[in-house]
């Protein structure tokens, strides 16, 4: 069965810094893989996702994930945080041998501080 | 605009009294979901169905019936909710699984007292 883990339920950077979300996955064939991003009191909102082409994605808001087979990781980035970066973010995945059945990670808040 | 749209946004309940949250979605997607948030175990799938008429149980199935009669719509229904369904619901439908992930809705957060 597919399953995903974030590394860290909270993040706390400073305004200006570097934002890094670990997520690692594990699924039997190749997977597609998702970063959401939920703000206070509203739905998840898709910011990139991997399938199968480039290695190196990149999203809405600055974000960027990179996939590594070898290490069955796709982390997410952002070279300089923004206060409004503030949020809960969730590493998902989906593959063929689960009928692309779409399995979320815990979840990780970040926090941005002044 | 194409969206899925979820209601009610907000519900307060006591256990037993059947509750149903609606779901529309206007992109003609086949394939649509229910979620459960809970603090600590991200999103878990309740049910999802593939097209008109076509249900499947997903991970967290029991005490949710759903219903998928026409393609734009799938609603959830709680027959006796009980204060363990206390939780943040959200619909998703998708064009097609895999490569375009989920569209989701602005979700219903449930209060079963």
């Amino acid at each position: 069965a597919q399953s995903v883990t974030q590394l860290g339920s909270h993040v706390s950077v400073s305004e200006g810094a570097l934002v890094l979300l670990r997520c690692n996955y594990s699924s039997s064939v190749p997977p597609y893989l998702f970063w959401y991003v939920q703000y206070p009191n509203q739905g998840l909102q898709l910011l990139l996702k991997y399938t199968s082409a480039a290695t190196l994605v990149k999203g809405i808001n600055g974000f960027e994930a990179e996939f590594k087979k070898s290490e069955t990781s796709f982390h997410l980035t952002k070279p300089s945080a923004h206060m409004s970066d503030a949020a809960e973010y969730f590493c998902a995945v989906s593959d063929r041998a689960n009928d692309y059945k779409l399995s979320f990670g815990a979840g990780t808040t970040v926090t941005v501080r002044a | 605009e194409a969206q899925v749209t979820q209601n009610p946004r907000y519900l307060i309940t006591v256990t037993g009294k059947k509750l149903t949250v609606t779901c529309s979605q206007n992109m003609n997607h086949e394939y649509m979901s229910w979620y459960r948030q809970d603090p600590g175990l991200g999103l878990r799938q309740i049910y999802y169905s593939m097209n008109v008429e076509v249900t499947d149980k997903g991970d967290v199935p029991e005490g949710y019936k759903v219903s998928r009669k026409e393609k734009r719509n799938f609603p959830l229904i709680l027959e006796s909710p009980s204060p363990n369904q206390t939780s943040l619901y959200f619909c998703a439908s998708s064009l097609s699984l895999g490569i375009h992930g989920y569209t989701f809705g602005s979700g219903t957060r449930l209060t079963v007292v």
